[in-house]
């Protein structure tokens, strides 16, 4: 079990660019979220996926953010037209459905930090 | 709306001291409930978690949580803090979709 894997661990671009993120959960593991987290502040959810489907998406992700797992294993989460609001550390989880209850536990990866200049 | 809330943002206790953090939750019914640690530029470990059952539930690392439905309190504790107990601990909640719900944090520093 080699863990959730993020990729790049930092990011920094100017104001305007498009940056794109990917994240490899752990195999096996069919549910895939997206959290971001700002300075100060615990996780808030983007996304997630079961399998391919993304069955919810949060009113955080506006238009410039786009998540797709087009295989269901990785996922990448793309950001249009940056803005100095968008830096803060993206994180992405998965988790495997086994008994009804073990399927909210989610393990992290390192996250990704997206510093906008 | 549901919620989850970390009275203390930060806390400060010698090595080898006990550690209590507290978390309390604002949900319908009882949520799934977690305890994650975050050490600087690293993403989250899960220490415990709280599905149904015993209120007290052991983690790793020595840490231990015990769930009051009264006060709608999840308390994360320790006996013995070590040096590399510093980090930020976050109190997660879910219940009914899969998303967590993650309190502000509190970080805890270890003096010597």
């Amino acid at each position: 079990d080699t863990g959730v894997s993020q990729d790049p661990r930092h990011k920094i671009t100017k104001r305007g660019q498009n940056v794109t993120f990917r994240c490899d959960p752990i195999s096996e593991h069919n549910r895939l979220y997206w959290y971001r987290q700002t300075l100060g502040q615990g996780p808030e959810f983007l996304t997630y996926f079961q399998n391919e489907a993304q069955l919810e998406k949060s009113r955080l992700l506006s238009d410039r953010f786009s998540a797709e797992r087009p295989k269901g294993s990785f996922s990448t989460l793309e950001i249009q037209r940056t803005e100095q609001g968008d830096s803060a550390m993206y994180l992405c989880a998965s988790s495997l459905p086994r008994k009804a209850a073990a399927s909210y536990e989610q393990y992290f990866g390192p996250g990704t930090r997206l510093t906008v200049t | 709306a549901q919620s989850v809330t970390q009275p203390d943002i930060h806390i400060t206790v010698s090595e080898g001291a006990s550690l209590e953090l507290r978390c309390n939750y604002s949900y319908g019914a009882t949520p799934y409930l977690f305890w994650y640690v975050q050490s600087p530029g690293q993403g989250l470990q899960l220490l415990l978690k709280y599905f149904s059952g015993d209120t007290l539930v052991q983690g790793i690392k020595g840490f231990e949580a015990e769930f009051k439905r009264s006060q709608s309190s999840f308390n994360l504790r320790k006996p013995s803090v070590h040096w590399s107990d510093a980090a930020e601990y976050f109190c997660a909640a879910a219940s009914g979709d899969y998303k967590l719900s993650f309190g502000a944090g509190t970080t805890v520093t270890v003096r010597a």
